[in-house]
């Protein structure tokens, strides 16, 4: 059982470059979500899911798409990176959606945009 | 919009020492939640309240809910040094599946 796995760990891009972050989860949790964390600040939404093949956007959505065509993926993609999007990446996972239970963390993607 | 503050930014204490974060929320919380995140590290859930004035002990942790559910506290007697990270707060926006999390209170304890 290895929780929340977030695939890559470290990544550099340059400005205009695309990437996709994929996270997975292997404890059956319908609802996904991925924040960004910038220095010295907390954790902002990005995009969510609560299901297979649904998503919807959080607080900070501009400049990033998601897919969740497996229950146990969330896939967070850049199309055109920009410096403003260097960050860490968390991914998030629970059973029963917000406020009702525990979320889980990946370990996080570090992300540079050069 | 809803939002979540918590205070102090940073707090620096001698080991052995007390420590307490509040956290407060534009908006009634159905809940609020407390994670832990290690220097480094992914934030790990620590506690959810969900009861108006509830309190909780976790050793030398102790978590309390407010009356009207807008705020919350997080006191830790006797700090230790595995106690170093920073303690967010988390509620649920109302009607959706997002939460907010607080901006998250960094504590270096001093040995």
């Amino acid at each position: 059982n290895a929780g929340v796995t977030q695939t890559p760990k470290f990544r550099v891009l340059k400005t205009g470059q695309s990437m996709t972050l994929l996270c997975a989860q292997d404890m059956n949790h319908e609802y996904m979500y991925w924040y960004r964390q910038d220095p010295g600040m907390g954790l902002r939404l990005i995009h969510y899911s609560v299901g297979e093949g649904t998503t919807a956007k959080g607080e900070v959505p501009d400049g990033y798409n998601v897919s969740r065509l497996k229950k146990q993926n969330f896939l967070l993609g850049l199309e055109s990176a920009a410096p403003s999007q260097t960050s860490v990446y968390f991914c998030a996972s629970n059973l029963q959606g917000a406020g009702t239970d525990t979320q889980y963390f990946g370990p996080g993607t570090r992300l540079t945009v050069l | 919009g809803q939002q979540v503050m918590q205070i102090p930014q940073y707090q620096h204490v001698q080991e052995g020492e007390d420590f307490t974060t509040y956290c407060n929320s534009s908006t009634t919380l159905s809940n609020i939640q407390w994670y832990k995140q290690r220097p480094g590290g992914h934030p790990v859930f620590l506690i959810q309240l969900v009861k108006s004035g509830e309190v909780k002990k976790q050793k030398r942790l102790t978590f309390q809910f407010g009356e009207a559910k807008k705020n919350s506290s997080l006191h830790i007697t006797a700090t230790q040094t595995t106690d170093v990270g920073t303690y967010f707060c988390a509620g649920p926006t109302s009607g959706t599946y997002k939460y907010i999390f607080g901006t998250g209170t960094r504590l270096k304890v001093l040995a």
